[in-house]
């Protein structure tokens, strides 16, 4: 079975501080893990994938196997950063499935 | 490019009913996936559709179907419905096989099932 952990529910910085958010999945197989973001009034929106290996709104978030984890990170938070962040495996070939955890809501004090 | 669009956005059924949600699919995509979210907890999926049929299927029972239309857009159907299907459903369309599968989902707003 698949699984995505993210264990902090909420995380609160202030701007210009450096922010990471967890994320740790199990899987079996090779696995292929997202970032999406939802903004306040928007909807869900992809933020980067690890396949892609780019740095997203400052963010940038790397694949580490020996410890089954895709921390999302940005050296200087900013306000606009505030939203709701989950992480996400796709594991099997449909890009369609895909195995969220439950979300992290950053809040960016200024 | 015209993004998914779902309806309705509300709606409010009792124990046993059933209930139709239905979805667009962005512009150009073939494939649609539905997913469940209940309050504080992340989206979990329903199952997807490509070319009309179900392809994969998450943990929800038989009296969740589904169905694809030519034209791409999708109908969620849930019959029987009990009070823990109170929930957000998000309907999600990407494009599945050639250089344009970038892995990407885009998301509707949902529609915001209450059963009381």
């Amino acid at each position: 079975a698949q699984r995505v952990t993210q264990p902090e529910k909420l995380l609160s910085v202030f701007k210009g501080a450096p922010v990471e958010l967890k994320c740790n999945y199990s899987y079996s197989g090779s696995p292929e893990l997202f970032w999406y973001v939802q903004y306040s009034r928007q909807r869900l929106q992809l933020l980067l994938r690890h396949i892609s290996r780019e740095s997203i709104k400052g963010f940038t978030a790397d694949l580490n196997k020996g410890e089954t984890s895709f921390h999302l990170k940005k050296p200087f938070a900013q306000e606009e950063d505030s939203a709701m962040y989950y992480c996400a495996l796709k594991g099997g070939t449909s890009y369609g499935k895909l195995t969220f955890g439950q979300g992290t809501i950053l809040t960016v004090h200024p | 490019e015209t993004g998914v669009t779902q309806s309705p956005t509300h709606l409010i059924k009792t124990r046993g009913q059933q209930v139709t949600l239905r979805c667009s699919s962005q512009s150009g995509h073939n494939t649609v996936s539905w997913y469940q979210q209940a309050l504080g907890q992340g989206p979990q999926f329903i199952f997807q559709y490509y070319r009309e049929e179900e392809n994969g299927r998450g943990n929800f029972p038989p009296r969740f179907s589904g169905l694809q239309f030519p034209n791409y857009s999708s109908e969620l159907n849930v019959n029987a419905l009990e009070l823990d299907d109170s929930a957000l459903y998000l309907c999600a369309s990407s494009l599945a096989g050639g250089a344009g599968n970038t892995g990407e989902l885009f998301f509707g707003e949902g529609s915001r099932l209450t059963v009381l």
